[in-house]
């Protein structure tokens, strides 16, 4: 099983819907989560920063975490075309320094 | 966030040449920085892990003598890839950390990546 996976996608939601991003992860004492944005031919932008179960929230994102069903989501409300990227989850393994990628999700917000 | 520059953005080379890529923390000191690699349409790829003042921690199968890793200072990593062949043309990343291992505040801050062309 690989440690953090995420639907390649591409998924496509309509200008103004609500993208849904998920990732799962397999250690289940990883206790930092994150979500990044790259676009095509540019290095990853970190958006969102989770460490406790529940919802954290900063404009139109909405990290959601899980620990018990060892799940991290990412919602894009009122989608726009320039959100069109691949995102990219990655949660922090306790036993090393870096953090584990998941190979992301590629979103296309058609306008 | 934390602000990471990278230097050259992009760089052309020959064959058998050595490029000297260099990553900054311009507004932070970063105890710790990567090094990645990404080719066209793939996922990133973790290559070193370089702590101030120590040797850097390379990843299974990326040759330590081929990639140099040098972190003089807190604020500066660089990456030598000695000998360049047309294989190692990608995107090369380097991201830093602000603080420790644990969380809070232990995000990385990518910066803009510099793509190695080697011809």
């Amino acid at each position: 099983q690989k440690e953090v996976e995420q639907n390649s996608g591409p998924l496509s939601v309509p200008e103004g819907a609500i993208a849904s991003l998920n990732c799962t992860y397999s250690d289940r004492v990883s206790q930092s989560f994150f979500w990044y944005r790259q676009y095509s031919g540019k290095s990853p932008e970190l958006i969102m920063s989770i460490y406790s179960n529940g919802d954290k929230e900063d404009g139109r994102f909405t990290a959601q975490l899980n620990k018990a069903s060892q799940y991290v989501s990412l919602l894009i409300r009122d989608s726009q075309p320039s959100d069109s990227a691949t995102y990219l989850c990655a949660v922090n393994m306790p036993y090393g320094q870096n953090f584990v990628f998941g190979p992301g999700t590629r979103l296309s917000v058609l306008p | 966030g934390a602000v990471v520059s990278q230097h050259p953005s992009r760089v052309i080379c020959k064959s058998g040449t050595s490029v000297k890529i260099e990553c900054r923390s311009l507004d932070f000191q970063a105890t710790t920085m990567f090094w990645y690699r990404q080719f066209p349409k793939q996922s990133l790829m973790l290559m070193a892990t370089s702590n101030e003042g120590s040797k850097a921690t390379y990843e299974q199968g990326v040759e330590k003598d081929k990639f140099l890793i040098n972190h003089a200072s807190l604020t500066l990593s660089t990456l030598t890839v000695t000998s360049a062949h047309p294989e190692d043309s990608s995107f090369y990343i380097c991201s830093a950390r602000v603080g420790g291992i644990t969380p809070p505040n232990n995000e990385q801050f990518f910066g803009p990546g510099t793509r190695l062309t080697v011809l």
